[in-house]
């Protein structure tokens, strides 16, 4: 059974761009959560989306957004990047709202 | 607020000595303590779940125990493949669903 896909792996953006991340979940997963993770502040939650509404949302701007599609399939987006968006942004997914989480590998994403 | 500290930050081991990571909580309403491993440009790893204090779980040299204040991941007889950063999250009752707040982690070093 596949794992959970995040693409693409890494990035390079410049200050002011925008930029999508792509997350497959698990077969049959129909939540799906979305992190981010840097060494000064670890793992944070962005977002959850199940059934494609979002059921919470974190402490992070608006500039951070996301969506998810009927096959369960999830994007997050964010909108003029800065220099401390930098970090390791991981999609994970589960069977239901309160399950186990189950990782992708990330997007590590660098705003320059 | 819910929080999430991990102690030690880091962790150095010869293979076969024992010892102990502790996660400490504040939560409003446990529904779940988490415990996952995670590799260098690795997403998480699932672990465990424990739901109650007085919980114990077990896998190969692994076991981890819950009290209603924290949580112990015993570790017997490491070996090198164990190191790797061990991260704690606690999933309060909400519903909203799926959030876990996670610690910063123990860096696990086992050295042969």
């Amino acid at each position: 059974k596949a794992g959970v896909t995040q693409t693409p792996r890494y990035l390079i953006k410049t200050r002011g761009q925008q930029v999508t991340l792509s997350c497959s979940p698990i077969s049959g997963h129909r939540s799906v959560s979305w992190y981010q993770q840097t060494p000064g502040q670890g793992l944070q939650f962005l977002f959850e989306y199940f059934s494609e509404t979002q059921r919470n949302k974190g402490n992070f701007p608006g500039r951070f957004s996301g969506r998810q599609f009927s096959n369960s399939r999830s994007e997050m987006n964010v909108s003029t990047l800065e220099l401390g968006d930098s970090a390791l942004y991981l999609c994970a997914s589960s069977l239901a709202v309160g399950e186990k989480l189950f990782f992708g590998s990330g997007t590590q994403l660098s705003v320059l | 607020e819910d929080q999430v500290t991990q102690s030690p930050e880091a962790l150095r081991l010869q293979e076969g000595e024992s010892s102990s990571l502790n996660c400490s909580y504040t939560v409003s309403g446990l529904r779940g303590l988490f415990w996952y491993r995670q590799d260098p440009g690795k997403g998480p790893e699932f672990l465990f779940t424990l739901y109650s204090a007085g919980e114990e779980k077990e896998k190969e040299r692994l076991k981890a125990t819950l009290t209603k204040k924290e949580s112990f991941l015993h570790i017997t007889a490491p070996k090198p493949e164990d190191s790797a950063t061990y991260l704690c999250a606690v999933q309060a009752h909400s519903e909203y669903g799926n959030k876990l707040v996670f610690g910063a982690g123990t860096i696990l070093r086992v050295k042969s």
